[in-house]
């Protein structure tokens, strides 16, 4: 069966420091993976989302940044952060054109506090 | 940018009750629409895809139906437990690349 891993759990970083969150998954090949993202009070808003390695979509203007250096390794990094990139971030993977539609499997998730 | 859209934004029900809520999308270029359940401290989990309009799905007390030509979908629970309390969000993919667009959710709390 598929697993998918996201660390670590927590992270509380000051402004301007980097920032560096891992996704894994197992049990699947070549799956599409996304990088979340849940602000306090808001939706679900997509990142970045990748259908193979290297191929990296971003769907929003920011300081982030995401890498796909293995089939089901996610990176999701940042230079220097700010405090509006606390919020609550969720890997997830899909099976890509696997599948007639895109039921997506979501990790644990990192709750990041930037002060 | 798609706009889906849930309603209502939160809610609250007494043990038995039954309940629905409603996500809107748009009616153009429709592939299919999820509802995941996000309960708190752990990750959405899926509960349905419906692809065909006048789709209607069913999972114990919970049932989806779908409208593509007016862009909307009702999630319902029957007989409400403290166990169903979450966010329920829907997601809208699009044809062409399956490009999925979440709503912002509907947060059920039931009370004992």
């Amino acid at each position: 069966s598929q697993t998918i891993h996201q660390w670590p759990a927590t992270l509380v970083q000051p402004v301007g420091s980097p920032l560096s969150l891992e996704c894994t998954v197992e049990g699947t090949s070549n799956p599409n993976l996304y990088w979340y993202r849940q602000a306090a009070g808001r939706g679900l808003q997509l990142l970045f989302y990748s259908v193979g390695i290297g191929q990296i979509s971003s769907e929003v203007p920011q300081n982030l940044s995401a890498s796909r250096p293995q089939d089901r390794q996610f990176i999701l990094s940042s230079k220097k952060l700010l405090l509006s990139d606390s919020g609550f971030y969720l890997c997830a993977w899909s099976e890509g054109l696997a599948a007639s539609t895109d039921t997506q499997y979501f990790g644990p998730g990192t709750r990041l506090t930037v002060l | 940018i798609l706009n889906v859209e849930q309603s209502p934004q939160s809610l609250h029900v007494q043990e038995g009750d039954s309940t629905n809520f409603t996500c809107s999308f748009p009616s153009s270029n429709f592939y299919a629409l999820h509802w995941y359940r996000w309960e708190t401290a752990k990750s959405p989990e899926a509960l349905f895809v419906m692809t065909l309009n006048g789709d209607e799905k069913k999972k114990g007390r919970i049932s989806a139906t779908l409208n593509t030509k007016e862009g909307y979908s009702y999630l319902y629970i029957k007989g409400s437990q403290p166990e169903d309390s979450a966010t329920y969000l829907c997601a809208f993919e699009s044809g062409g690349y399956q490009k999925v667009t979440f709503g912002t959710g509907t947060k059920l709390q039931v009370i004992p």
